[in-house]
């Protein structure tokens, strides 16, 4: 969905480096959510933010931090990046209405060496 | 504990429909159904949602049964880019459950 953008799409570093991946959104979106996805599993919850000032965790939120800098703009931390974190990361939107679906952006392949 | 059940994969020709089957037994009376489709580790893309009633948008039908314990999703002229794992969700609320979904292919 090219109204939720994700960057980098790709990025290979080293174990103990600290990364942050960005997503924006242009669809005017309250709800902002980061998953992760392991090769041949489905996707899991990282963080989740109902508005700027609402950020909760997930069911993997250890070794992972965020930031809401506004409305459209949500970003991953890794605070010092380990290879088991080695996967696709996906950012998605939606609006705050009930029953209203999820809008994934291109995703992110993230490489630890 | 998996909410829905969807064959593993099927096949489909090429400019034909094709009929996705998903199993929601245990579905509430709150809970809407969600389908989307992941193309080679690109993103998942939302395709149509519905509640109760069937539902059509440019690329696809839902039909829900009275019941609501089963869904069919409908691409009605399948295409070669129409290959991809498709993923039948309940949910009613943020949380959504990627299982393993159906693989199709579509052939020429």
């Amino acid at each position: 969905d090219a109204d939720v953008t994700q960057t980098p799409r790709n990025r290979i570093t080293k174990t103990g480096k600290r990364i942050m991946l960005e997503c924006s959104q242009t669809k005017g979106h309250d709800r902002m959510y980061w998953y992760r996805q392991d090769p041949g599993l489905g996707l899991r919850l990282i963080y989740y933010s109902f508005d700027v000032k609402d950020i909760n965790k997930g069911e993997i939120s250890d070794g992972y931090s965020v930031s809401r800098q506004a409305q459209a703009k949500f970003s991953l931390s890794l605070e010092s990046a380990i290879p088991n974190q080695t996967a696709l990361y996906f950012c998605a939107t939606s609006a705050a209405s009930v029953g209203e679906p999820q809008h994934f952006g291109d995703g992110t392949r993230l490489s630890i060496l | 504990d998996a909410k829905t059940t969807q064959p593993p994969s099927m096949d489909c020709a090429e400019g034909r429909a094709a009929n996705l089957p998903c199993n929601h037994s245990t579905i509430s009376g709150n809970e809407y159904v969600y389908w989307y489709r992941q193309i080679h580790s690109q993103g998942p893309q939302y395709i149509i949602h519905g509640l109760k009633n069937n539902e059509t948008n440019e690329m696809a039908s839902l039909i829900i049964t009275e019941d609501r314990k089963s869904s069919t999703l409908i691409l009605p002229h399948a295409t070669l880019r129409d290959t991809a794992v498709y993923y039948c969700i309940v949910s009613n609320d943020y949380k959504l459950s990627f299982g393993a979904g159906t693989t199709v292919t579509v052939r020429a």
